[in-house]
């Protein structure tokens, strides 16, 4: 069956670094979506991706982050400047369909890439 | 702002008992998802229910749906250890927003 990898599983980081999360997303999707999940917390919504652009990004989804889709099959979140508070599990998820006015299928998610900041 | 609400907030269970969680949204759906997720792991999806359907079946899974009360829940037949896990029922569409979850604890 068809799945979202992530890599790495795990990435150790010094405050200020800049790090790069990897995603293949599942190949027949058309939507792809970052989200995070602190330590004890909710997981929440960072963007949407759509036709190689964002559609959507909370207030988390600073200039400090950006997302690329370089290549036909993987999909990267960027953090340029690292801080402590970016630790957290980062979640990719792809879907098959997004489009305005339609329904929406269920999200398939990676199973996280856990960022230590030190 | 909108997200899932579940409830209980925790649950804990004897193994083969049922478990039964809730779930309240506030905005109109074109369909509702449930995800669990073991602990700091990613998120698996459960089952998706339309918004003109009342109830659905996915094995020890029974959900269902009441859109005049803007309600759901979810029940699993038979726990198991395995089962134990939280279990979120978050709103949105394109954009997911996640509540708290369910903690589902299944005692052996």
């Amino acid at each position: 069956e068809p799945e979202v990898t992530q890599t790495p599983s795990h990435q150790v980081t010094q405050m200020g670094q800049e790090v790069i999360l990897r995603c293949v997303p599942i190949s027949n999707h058309l939507y792809f979506y970052w989200y995070r999940q602190i330590l004890g917390q909710k997981v929440e919504f960072l963007v949407s991706f759509y036709n190689n652009e964002i559609s959507e990004k909370s207030e988390i989804f600073d200039d400090q982050f950006s997302v690329e889709r370089p290549d036909g099959s993987n999909f990267t979140l960027k953090i340029r400047s690292t801080k402590l508070e970016d630790s957290a599990m980062y979640f990719c998820a792809s879907t098959t369909s997004g489009l305005a006015g339609t329904s929406y299928n269920e999200q398939f998610f990676g199973p996280g890439t856990r960022l230590t900041v030190l | 702002s909108q997200q899932g609400e579940e409830d209980p907030q925790a649950l804990s269970i004897q193994e083969g008992e049922n478990a039964t969680m809730n779930c309240s949204y506030k905005t109109s759906i074109n369909n509702l998802q449930w995800y669990r997720q073991n602990s700091g792991r990613g998120l698996v999806h459960l089952i998706l229910i339309r918004s003109n359907e009342r109830e659905k079946h996915s094995g020890r899974l029974r959900v269902t749906l009441d859109t005049s009360k803007k309600s759901s829940s979810l029940l699993i037949t038979a726990s198991r250890a395995a089962d134990t896990a939280s279990y979120f029922c978050p709103e949105g569409a394109q954009k997911l927003v996640f509540g708290q979850g369910t903690r589902l604890t299944i005692n052996p």
